[in-house]
């Protein structure tokens, strides 16, 4: 069964002090892997797409790499703006038209 | 802004009641998707239709239905509510029929009393 559990479940960082969170899945046949920031009662905003092992994106002080177990989201230098739950999806095999599954997310707290 | 629209905003209803979520997808994006998202049970999908076909079916219930009309503004049907189902309902859009960046509206905040 397609799985995806994210770690740790709340990180409270000071201003400036680099971390990851980490987007472990399990799919058969990954059709895409994709990360989304969503603040207290709004819908998510998406950040990235990534689709095969090795792939890295960048936007800011955000990156996003895949391994063909895990993804990673790393954050450098972050500031209290970037306070928000990131969550992290996968998609299986396009072909079977298979759903979406999320990540219950992790709540990344900056404090200034 | 992300470009969809979702109405109403607030929803309030009793058990057992029927209700209709409306959903504008951005100009030109022929996708919608429907998520259901409670404090328990996290972002779910729902369903997601393509240019007016149903293309990928999630954890949906059977009380539940929605559609796709020509104009591409879709309809989230909930049919005998429960309190169980009261939840932020999102609506996304996205231009092709795969998944790829999908943008997600401010959501409709549901409350079954």
């Amino acid at each position: 069964e397609d799985q995806v559990t994210q770690s740790p479940e709340a990180l409270r960082l000071q201003e400036g002090e680099s971390s990851s969170l980490n987007c472990s899945y399990t799919v058969s046949g990954l059709r895409g892997l994709f990360w989304y920031r969503q603040d207290p009662g709004k819908g998510p905003e998406f950040l990235f797409t990534l689709y095969s092992a090795g792939e890295e994106k960048e936007k800011e002080r955000l990156k996003a790499t895949l391994t063909k177990k895990e993804s990673f989201l790393h954050i450098t230098a972050p500031k209290p703006e970037d306070s928000a739950t990131y969550l992290c999806a996968v998609q299986g095999s396009y072909s079977s038209a298979s759903k979406i599954i999320f990540g219950s997310g992790t709540r990344l707290s900056i404090r200034p | 802004d992300s470009g969809v629209t979702q109405t109403p905003k607030h929803l309030i209803t009793a058990t057992g009641q029927r209700v209709t979520l409306r959903c504008s997808p951005r100009s030109g994006d022929l996708s919608v998707y429907w998520y259901q998202q409670s404090l328990d049970q996290g972002l779910q999908f729902l369903i997601q239709y393509y240019n007016g076909e149903e293309r990928a079916k999630g954890n949906i219930l059977e009380r539940f239905s929605a559609q796709q009309f020509p104009d591409l503004h879709s309809e989230l049907n909930l049919s005998s509510l429960e309190l169980g189902d009261s939840a932020l309902y999102f609506c996304a859009s996205s231009s092709s029929p795969s998944t790829d960046t999908q943008y997600f509206g401010p959501g409709t905040r549901l409350t079954v009393l």
